[in-house]
């Protein structure tokens, strides 16, 4: 699986849009892009995921590079219930044995 | 609630003792994952089971850890002999082999060993 790079942490302002970056230069092109965030003391919860089209849903939206060396996930209007630590992975989708492999991620941290 | 539960959410045990968790997914959901998280670092995988056949261990899984979901359904874990080092948030996750990068995480038990 590709490698993913995160800064380890970001504050972002209530009501602001968040926008957390991840590289993924080696992603091949079978390989999507999962986002997965983790509030404190409980389990990661999946967000979006994309293969080259940027997409949107009602937690978030993903855009993807054309090169889909890097994506960024966006938070349209932060509330401090998204102060988590926010995973992006890239891997195949559904192939079978390979686990999800995650980071570090980035803490982002909503400030009122 | 339909989501996935762990029981029991926190234990504190001696070294040397066995510990038991249990997880139960989401009920559609052929696929069960375990992962362990300890402070600082994302979830790593630890095991998975497709219906009632465990079909990945990773290396981190010792001889000391074994896992079982003997009718497809729930699962437990067991660890033997437990060290200071096996203290960690133990995860488990399930979902449908068809959207198997998509899962749902429970919330978690958390193992101090003294």
């Amino acid at each position: 699986d590709a490698k993913t790079t995160q800064p380890t942490s970001m504050d972002c302002a209530e009501g602001r849009a968040a926008n957390l970056p991840c590289n993924h230069s080696t992603i091949s092109g079978n390989e999507y892009v999962y986002w997965y965030r983790q509030i404190h003391s409980q389990g990661p919860q999946y967000i979006i995921h994309g293969l080259k089209n940027n997409e949107t849903n009602e937690m978030a939206s993903l855009i993807i590079t054309e090169d889909r060396k890097s994506s960024t996930l966006i938070l349209p209007h932060a509330t401090l219930r998204d102060t988590a630590v926010y995973y992006c992975i890239a891997c195949p989708r559904n192939s079978g044995n390979t686990p999800l492999v995650f980071g570090k991620g980035t803490r982002l941290s909503v400030i009122a | 609630d339909t989501g996935v539960s762990q029981d029991p959410r926190h234990k504190i045990t001696k070294r040397g003792q066995n510990v038991t968790f249990r997880c139960d997914p989401i009920s559609e959901h052929n696929r069960l994952y375990w992962y362990r998280q300890t402070l600082g670092q994302g979830p790593e995988f630890l095991t998975y089971f497709q219906n009632e056949a465990q079909l990945e261990k990773s290396r981190l899984l010792s001889d000391r850890f074994s896992a079982e979901r003997p009718k497809g359904s729930f699962s437990t874990l067991e660890i033997q002999r437990t060290e200071q080092g096996d203290s960690a948030m133990y995860l488990c996750a399930s979902t449908t082999q068809r959207d198997s990068w998509e899962q749902y995480f429970g919330p978690g038990t958390r193992l101090t060993v003294t």
